[in-house]
């Protein structure tokens, strides 16, 4: 999508506990959404994705749900862990691959 | 499989020189795509290309341009640097998939590279 908004820019959350992100875009002819995940001093990987045709997808504590009316998409990850402490970026395609400003996301031991 | 390569790995600068960064994909990927990370922000989009054509570009001047050849590889030149044009820059490539009647269909996984870190003094 042509404008792709994230928020929050920083979310810090006991390990243990739930963290939410969440992201809207602009572009009705988007229809993939994927998140990457880009921990300090690495190139970003993609963790998860949907595609318009499904509400939902969870691969094991991370979650992304997806509402195509309202222009918006989530990703949920339960049980957090230090290793998810990372830049998380959301994004909407086609037709150009458009990232979200991304999430500093902190697990407090 | 090779990932993604850039080069160099890192490059400095001074204000008004050029600057020129290269990707290579992967192996069967036709699409590259360029992004801009400064220091702490966010992927900004700059270039993208696929078989060999410019399919878009970001909100950037035309300092910032490139190419990507028959090979599929991309080379990223930026003109008449300036100090804010210190950043990560960031190459990815990705296989479009099907071919619609529309054209291609981005979706898919991007594959990023390590980047080439410039420094402009």
């Amino acid at each position: 999508g042509e404008n792709v908004e994230q928020h929050p820019s920083t979310l810090s959350v006991q390990e243990g506990d739930s963290a939410v992100i969440k992201c809207t875009y602009s572009d009705s002819a988007s229809n993939y959404f994927p998140w990457y995940k880009q921990e300090l001093g690495k190139r970003p990987q993609l963790i998860i994705d949907i595609r318009s045709n499904v509400g939902e997808k969870k691969d094991q504590r991370i979650a992304v749900t997806l509402n195509k009316t309202a222009k918006h998409f989530s990703l949920h990850i339960t049980e957090t862990q230090p290793e998810d402490s990372a830049v998380y970026f959301c994004a909407a395609t086609p037709p150009k691959i458009i990232f979200g400003s991304g999430t500093r996301l902190s697990i407090r031991p | 499989e090779a990932g993604v390569t850039q080069s160099p790995t890192h490059l400095i600068k001074t204000r008004g020189q050029q600057a020129t960064l290269r990707c290579s994909p992967i192996s069967g990927h036709t699409s590259v795509y360029w992004y801009q990370q400064a220091l702490g922000l966010g992927l900004q989009f700059l270039l993208w290309y696929d078989e060999g054509e410019e399919r878009n570009r970001g909100n950037f001047p035309p300092r910032f341009s490139g190419r990507q050849f028959p090979n599929y590889s991309s080379e990223l030149n930026v003109n008449a640097l300036e100090l804010e044009d210190s950043a990560l820059y960031l190459c990815a490539s990705n296989d479009p998939g099907r071919v619609l009647a529309s054209g291609r269909a981005h979706t898919g996984e991007l594959f990023f590279g390590e980047g080439s870190r410039l420094t402009v003094l």
